[in-house]
Formats: C-alpha cells, structure tokens, sequence
C-alpha cells in the first residue's frame, strides 16, 4: 500500500477560504515533502519538513508534522482559484532516501 | 537543460507493439525516477537509478518494462508487448542526488494510450 495517504481524496472550497489537507504514513521517515499537480502536468516541489521539525512556513503555505502520530498537514491560507491542483505529500526514509508518494488531494477552489 | 524533458508527450499505439519513452534530466542531476500514473490516481514508483545502474527496479510491474539509463543521462523506458492496462502517465524526476533531500524534479509526462 502506499506510505502516504491524503485525507481527504477530493476537497472543493471557495475562494478565501483556507484548504486542510492530512497526510498519513506508517514507517519512520527522513523527511516529508508536498508536491503540487496541475491538471496534465508534473509535479512541482512545495515545502520539506524534516522529521526533527514540526512547522514549517512557505508564504500562504504551512506544514505541519506530527511524527508520534505518522501524519502531516498542508494548510492554504487564503486560497485562490489558481491553487486548483493535487496535492500530493511524499515520505522519504531509510539510508536509501526512498520516495513514496501518496494517492494525493484533489482541491477545487471556486472562484 | 532548464528543466526535465520528457518524450514523447503523447504515444498512441496498437496492443501488443513494443514502445519507447524518453526522459532528459536535469544536467548534473545524478538520480533519475520513472513513475506510472493512472488516470485521477497517485504515482507508481518504476525504477530509480543512480548514474547509470539502477539500484532499486522493484516497481516495474512485469518483465515488458525495461529502462536504461546511459551517461548517466538520458533514460529511456521500454515497454514490451503493450497492454491496454498500460496506459498511464509515465511521469521522469530527476534529483541533484539521493544522498541530500531528495527534491525530485518532473518532467510534465508521456501519456500512453494502448489501443
């Protein structure tokens, strides 16, 4: 099964509002990343938390890690209709660095 | 180049023909992924290398998909004996290096239709 699962799969706002998005894992990780998706695109880098960390900020951006409980959150303050995308958080642990991506949220933002 | 290039970005093809996708990396980066997305769904992971050899081919699903990698450069993923449950995004990524934190670089995919 993958290492990361998005909670929830699919999320539709309004504009302004704020956008929550969980992540879930199972093994001990090195780091954690969010990735973005525009439609028919590839995925772009957002923000890395490292597990010694436990927020972390990127303009409307905030990360939030949790290691006893294996979860994070990606926060969007303030969302725009251009934010429409999915999110996707990635774990990467062991000496090997391994990237695991998980299913991803699909957001709406209604303008 | 300035980002990953990846070719080409739609295939069409016939089942049961043989295909060939082409990834560019980022220059200098010395790690290279290949992924499988299926429509509105997460990333597969493929195979990874490291420079030319690769260390972790434990995602290719069967033995019809093959991938190189040569001067420690351009990849190139070979499906063999297409299947119409192969088509898919194949999504390349390119890391400066596995060791640091692994920020992986996408190439905006080669969508695969399998008639």
């Amino acid at each position: 099964s993958q290492q990361g699962e998005e909670d929830p799969q699919a999320l539709s706002i309004q504009e302004g509002e704020n956008a929550t998005m969980n992540c879930s894992y199972k093994t001990s990780i090195n780091n954690l990343q969010w990735y973005r998706q525009n439609s028919g695109r590839g995925l772009v880098h957002l923000i890395l938390i490292r597990s010694n960390e436990r927020e972390k900020h990127s303009g409307r951006l905030r990360v939030t890690l949790d290691t006893s409980k294996k979860s994070s959150s990606l926060l969007i303050t303030a969302s725009r209709a251009a934010d429409t995308a999915s999110y996707f958080c990635a774990t990467v642990s062991g000496g090997y660095q391994k990237v695991t991506f998980g299913i991803g949220t699909k957001l709406q933002v209604i303008p | 180049g300035a980002g990953v290039s990846q070719s080409p970005s739609n295939k069409v093809t016939e089942k049961g023909k043989d295909v060939e996708l082409r990834c560019d990396p980022i220059s200098g980066h010395t790690a290279l992924y290949w992924y499988r997305q299926s429509l509105g769904q997460g990333l597969e992971f493929l195979i990874y290398f490291q420079g030319n050899s690769a260390p972790d081919k434990s995602g290719l699903p069967s033995d019809r998909f093959s991938a190189e990698r040569t001067g420690g450069s351009v990849s190139t993923l070979t499906i063999q004996r297409t299947q119409q449950e192969d088509s898919a995004v194949y999504l390349c990524a390119s890391s400066f290096d596995r060791v640091a934190k692994n920020i992986q670089y996408f190439g905006a995919g080669t969508r695969l239709s399998v008639l």
